[in-house]
């Protein structure tokens, strides 16, 4: 079978630093995306990884962990416009995306 | 060409009726998805092709799902007798098919209405 688990929801402060785990298990493993989506709108990609480490980016940093079936988004300094659904994504053997639930983020003054 | 566009943005139908939407993906972008996303839920894969030829097809798309790529650049997908269950945003995505990272890029969506 195939499972993406992430929180679904989190609040956290600008400013500050927030991390959004995200656990899967698929049959097949090539690349695991992030994207983030604001209400009503598309989403956009954000950072890949298909090695173990730490993909850096600006704000955001995301790490994986393919023995553990395990990655994070992180957000530092964050923004108001922050706020948003973070979506967890795997690309299995087939080129499809199989997304989380996603994580709603609410950033907070 | 600035992104993928999807036609139209919103659609309201009544049970029973058949709707058909477009996307037009990224010039030159060789894959193409389609996506249905309901309200805090991630996108469910619905099918995908590569040029013109249809190369997966999820289990949630019943037979009253239909989709085509005809020249392999835009691509229709049509719903008939549509059922309340329907409603849902229809997203559609397109990637290069370089391989490696390969960034599936969305359009705004379609966003259906079954009354």
């Amino acid at each position: 079978g195939q499972n993406i688990d992430q929180p679904t929801e989190m609040t956290a402060t600008e400013g500050a630093i927030v991390q959004i785990n995200c656990t899967y298990q698929t049959s097949g493993f090539n690349g695991l995306f992030w994207y983030q989506q604001h209400a009503g709108e598309a989403p956009t990609f954000l950072s890949y990884n298909v090695l173990d480490g730490l993909e850096e980016k600006g704000r955001f940093s995301s790490f994986l962990s393919r023995s553990k079936g395990y990655s994070y988004l992180l957000l530092k300094e964050l923004q108001m416009k922050d706020s948003a659904s973070y979506l967890c994504a795997v690309r299995g053997a087939t080129n499809k995306l199989i997304f989380g639930t996603g994580t709603l983020l609410a950033v907070q003054p | 060409d600035t992104g993928v566009s999807q036609d139209p943005r919103h659609k309201i139908t009544k049970r029973g009726q058949n709707v058909t939407f477009r996307c037009d993906p990224i010039s030159e972008h060789n894959r193409l998805y389609w996506y249905r996303q309901t309200l805090g839920q991630g996108p469910e894969f619905l099918t995908y092709f590569q040029n013109e030829a249809q190369l997966e097809k999820s289990r949630l798309l019943s037979d009253r799902f239909s989709a085509e790529r005809p020249k392999g650049s835009f691509s229709t997908l049509e719903i008939q007798r549509t059922e309340q269950g329907d409603s849902a945003m229809y997203l559609c995505a397109s990637s290069s098919g370089a391989g490696g990272m390969e960034e599936q890029f969305f359009g705004p969506g379609t966003r259906l209405t079954v009354l």
